[in-house]
């Protein structure tokens, strides 16, 4: 079955810190990938997303990530966390079967220590 | 910036009460989503339009849920009877492509639900 796993429920960093979210996806058949960040009662804003094209894809607030195709992951980093950072991170995979389903990770908490 | 505005954002009702979410996509947006989000979890898909047709419901359960998009434009999502597991957050989306392309999903604010 199609999943998504996101390593770390919750991840723990200092501000001025590197930031490293962990997305992990189950097929091999390249699919579009995308990562969301939600703050508290609010909806989803896009990060970022990978369809074609650069591996490496940069998104707003200076996050960015890195489809590696061997390793199935698409990893969110940011070289220096803000204390605005904190919030919900969902990575998000679409595969292009016939579903063309949108299945969402279980989400990690990113918490900023000032 | 266009939006997808819901409606409530907030809603309390008792159990086997009926209660409905309503949804207004980005203009032009011809796919439409209704996703659940259960507290600690990441959004489930529940519904996926493609203008007025259903073109995904098999995470629906249609036994007390339904979801309809009579023009095309709006939703609606109606629970009923509701149960104390349908507390959550209750998510729509839209997009401008069909389900097949990469274009962005953007997400309302979304609606709580707390069934007591």
């Amino acid at each position: 079955a199609q999943s998504v796993t996101q390593l770390g429920s919750h991840v723990s960093v200092s501000e001025g810190a590197l930031v490293l979210l962990r997305c992990n996806y189950s097929s091999s058949v390249p699919p579009y990938l995308f990562w969301y960040v939600q703050y508290p009662n609010q909806g989803l804003q896009l990060l970022l997303k990978y369809t074609t094209g650069a591996t490496l894809v940069k998104g707003i607030n200076g996050f960015e990530a890195e489809f590696k195709k061997s390793e199935t992951s698409f990893h969110l980093t940011k070289p220096s966390a803000h204390m605005s950072d904190a919030a919900e991170y969902f990575c998000a995979v679409r595969w292009m079967d016939s579903s063309y389903k949108l299945i969402f990770g279980s989400g990690t908490r990113l918490l900023v220590r000032p | 910036e266009a939006e997808v505005a819901q409606s409530p954002r907030y809603k309390i009702t008792e159990k086997s009460q009926a209660v409905a979410f309503w949804c207004d996509p980005i203009s032009g947006h011809a796919t439409l989503y209704w996703y659940r989000q259960i507290l600690g979890q990441g959004p489930e898909l529940l519904v996926q339009f493609q203008d007025e047709s259903v073109v995904d419901d098999s995470q629906l359960p249609k036994d007390r849920f339904s979801a309809e998009r009579l023009k095309g434009v709006d939703s609606t999502l109606k629970i009923q009877p509701a149960e104390l597991g349908d507390s959550a957050m209750y998510l729509c989306a839209s997009s401008f492509g069909g389900p097949n392309s990469g274009n962005t999903i953007y997400f309302g604010e979304g609606s709580w639900l707390t069934v007591v």
